[in-house]
């Protein structure tokens, strides 16, 4: 079956960017998405389609996608997007999701 | 503004079935574009997504393979609402169970409140 691999934290500074990666076998032939979930809430869409962000997302929030992995970009970030970040891709009519990686801002 | 409010039962012994309902509000079940799906979260085994089911002239349903075997989803037309059913569950099951809308672009947009389910005797 489809994995998709999160580093389970990555700390960050406050006003620095915070670079958060998904990998998976050819992942880049995919689309990925990537949800903001902070503690006993639901998750939250920031990214789709690799790079697009739904109304209402910052646009420090960015995304790429190339090859092996899928990188979600946090620039100047801030102590409010301190939370658990999930990325999601479609791997023959099945929901893939990544393992989470918890963000530290410090 | 698109609004998912789930319902059930919060307890449910081993080998019963978990049964939980999704309201839309705001959007339709049978609307052409978009897909409903059951999403759980648990710490042992992060966010899985269980299925889906969606109309284009009629309807379709998908499940994962982890659960084929023990799980229904439905929708009913009536309420604009749709449900999980999950059958012989087991302690594995214990879960935050969620409802979400792919509005068309293959990601979750729009979730529900989240329902904790605990599978115990």
């Amino acid at each position: 079956s489809y994995e998709l691999t999160q580093p389970p934290s990555v700390s960050v500074s406050p006003g620095q960017t915070a670079s958060i990666t998904c990998s998976g076998d050819k992942l880049g032939d995919k689309y990925a998405c990537w949800y903001q979930q902070k503690p006993g809430q639901s998750p939250v869409l920031v990214i789709y389609q690799d790079s697009k962000r739904p109304s209402g997302i910052p646009e420090r929030f960015s995304g790429s996608n190339s090859g092996n992995t899928a990188t979600l970009t946090i620039s100047g970030t801030q102590a409010m997007d301190e939370a658990d970040y999930h990325c999601q891709a479609w791997d023959r009519s099945t929901v893939v999701f990544g393992g989470g990686t918890k963000l530290t801002v410090l | 503004q698109v609004q998912l409010q789930q319902s059930g039962p919060g307890l449910v012994k081993p080998s019963q079935t978990l049964s939980l309902t999704c309201a839309i509000s705001g959007d339709s079940v049978s609307g052409n574009s978009v897909a409903w799906n059951w999403i759980r979260q648990s710490p042992s085994r992060g966010l899985e997504w269980l299925g889906r089911t969606n109309y284009r002239s009629k309807w379709y349903k998908d499940y994962a393979v982890s659960v084929k075997s023990r799980i229904t989803i439905n929708p009913d037309t009536s309420k604009n609402q749709f449900f999980l059913q999950l059958n012989s569950v087991t302690p594995e099951d214990t879960a935050v169970y969620y409802c979400a809308r792919d509005w068309g672009a293959d990601a979750f947009d729009i979730w529900g409140q989240g329902t904790m389910v605990t599978v115990s005797s």
